[in-house]
């Protein structure tokens, strides 16, 4: 089975700085995608960004990019420029080309500092 | 409707009692799924459909059955609600399963007692 691990619960980080949010996961398979959710206090998912395992090249959404390390099985989120409005629970989620198989992590809470 | 709609919004819920949870999409989304949130445990997927007619179970299907006689509607039912499903229950779609962006609902707080 797979798993997907965010090692940090809380983090926090003054408005227009840069921050990492850290997610590992584990499979077998050799084909697979990842994404990044975020989910507000309206309690409304948002996709931020998301990346196929077949692709070197890390993605990039504006202030969103990703630092993906397939064979360490890493999958990072940096937000730069942070924004009040980032402030949100961050999910990273794994999913396999069948759709049969969507493990999301237990997510980080960021805080945004004005 | 626009995007993706759930109902109730929240219920609270006597054990033992039957419960179907509504999901609704206008957008000819090919895939659905029902998520459950809970607290320090993230989002698990308790069933799937990638289209029409077809369904599949997720990583916590016990206790839960699904329908998808259409593509827009995917309702969740419990049978017997045990306290234990307490959750907030996402439904979500896609286009088609994969790299596809998952559109969430708005969610519905369900409290067994």
């Amino acid at each position: 089975a797979q798993t997907v691990t965010q090692s940090q619960p809380e983090m926090s980080v003054q408005e227009a700085e840069t921050v990492t949010l850290s997610c590992t996961y584990d499979t077998s398979e050799n084909n697979y995608y990842l994404f990044w959710y975020k989910q507000p206090p309206s309690r409304q998912m948002i996709l931020v960004i998301r990346q196929e395992a077949y692709k070197q090249q890390n993605a990039t959404e504006n202030r969103f990019s990703v630092n993906f390390q397939k064979a360490a099985k890493s999958f990072s989120l940096k937000i730069s420029d942070s924004q009040l409005g980032d402030t949100a629970m961050y999910f990273c989620a794994f999913m396999l080309p069948t759709g049969n198989q969507f493990y999301f992590g237990t997510g980080t809470s960021l805080t945004v500092i004005p | 409707i626009a995007g993706i709609t759930q109902a109730p919004t929240s219920q609270i819920l006597a054990a033992g009692r039957r419960m179907t949870l509504r999901c609704t999409q206008d957008m000819r989304h090919n895939a659905m799924y029902w998520y459950r949130q809970d607290l320090g445990l993230g989002l698990r997927l308790i069933h799937y459909s990638n289209t029409a007619g077809t369904t599949g179970k997720g990583e916590v299907p016990d206790g839960y059955s699904v329908s998808r006689a259409n593509t827009d509607d995917f309702p969740l039912t419990l049978a017997s609600a045990v306290p234990s499903q307490t959750s907030v229950y996402f439904c979500a779609s896609s286009l088609w399963t994969g790299y596809h962006e998952q559109f969430f609902g708005p969610g519905t707080r369900l409290t067994v007692l």
